[in-house]
């Protein structure tokens, strides 16, 4: 079965500073992975996914992510976070062995303070 | 275009009550999921569709039903609900499998 692990429920950084959001996971297969942003009261707002290909991915607002085969993980990057980052993170996954199901971890809330 | 619209916003129900969240996507995506978000937890699938006519359980489908009549429009029954079902729903499309899904904004239900 597929799995998702968010270790930390929540990472404080300051404004300016490099900020990191982990994400491991299991599967059987290969791994889709996503990450989503959740605002309070607002549904989730995709970010970023990795499908196939370069390990390093781009997305919205300055975020990236690194698929990392050997260490299963993901995790979510920005250089330099913003107090209008500070909202609720999601990691998700899909094994291509596992149908259609996207498993999602237990979110992890980022806050940047000024 | 409008995206994912679900009404109602806010819902409170009686034990044993029945109800229908509504949800609509104008994108003409052929796949459509329910969420539910309990606090301080991930996201959990309740019910999928891969197109009209065609739907499939997802993790936690008890207690809920689904049709899907139309393209745009993937409704979800609540038949007797259950204070358990209290919890933060949203509906999400995608236009293909392994695309980014498009949430709405979401709908709180307590069952009191």
């Amino acid at each position: 079965a597929q799995s998702v692990a968010q270790p930390e429920d929540q990472v404080n950084v300051a404004e300016g500073n490099p900020l990191t959001v982990k994400c491991t996971y299991s599967v059987s297969g290969n791994p889709y992975l996503f990450w989503y942003v959740q605002y309070p009261n607002r549904g989730l707002q995709f970010l970023l996914k990795y499908i196939t290909g370069d390990n390093l991915v781009k997305g919205s607002y300055g975020f990236e992510a690194e698929f990392n085969k050997s260490q299963t993980s993901f995790h979510l990057k920005k250089p330099s976070a913003l107090v209008s980052d500070s909202a609720l993170y999601f990691c998700a996954v899909r094994d291509d062995n596992a149908g259609n199901m996207l498993t999602f971890g237990g979110g992890t809330r980022l806050m940047v303070k000024p | 275009n409008a995206g994912v619209t679900q009404t109602p916003k806010f819902r409170i129900l009686k034990i044993g009550q029945s109800m229908t969240l509504q949800c609509t996507q104008d994108m003409n995506h052929n796949y459509m999921y329910w969420y539910r978000q309990d606090p301080g937890m991930g996201l959990k699938l309740i019910y999928y569709s891969v197109g009209a006519g065609i739907t499939d359980k997802g993790e936690v489908p008890n207690g809920y039903n689904v049709s899907r009549s139309t393209t745009e429009d993937f409704p979800l029954r609540l038949e007797l609900a259950a204070p358990s079902q209290t919890s933060v729903y949203f509906c999400a499309s995608s236009g293909q499998l392994l695309y980014e899904q498009y949430f709405g904004p979401g709908t709180r239900l307590t069952v009191t």
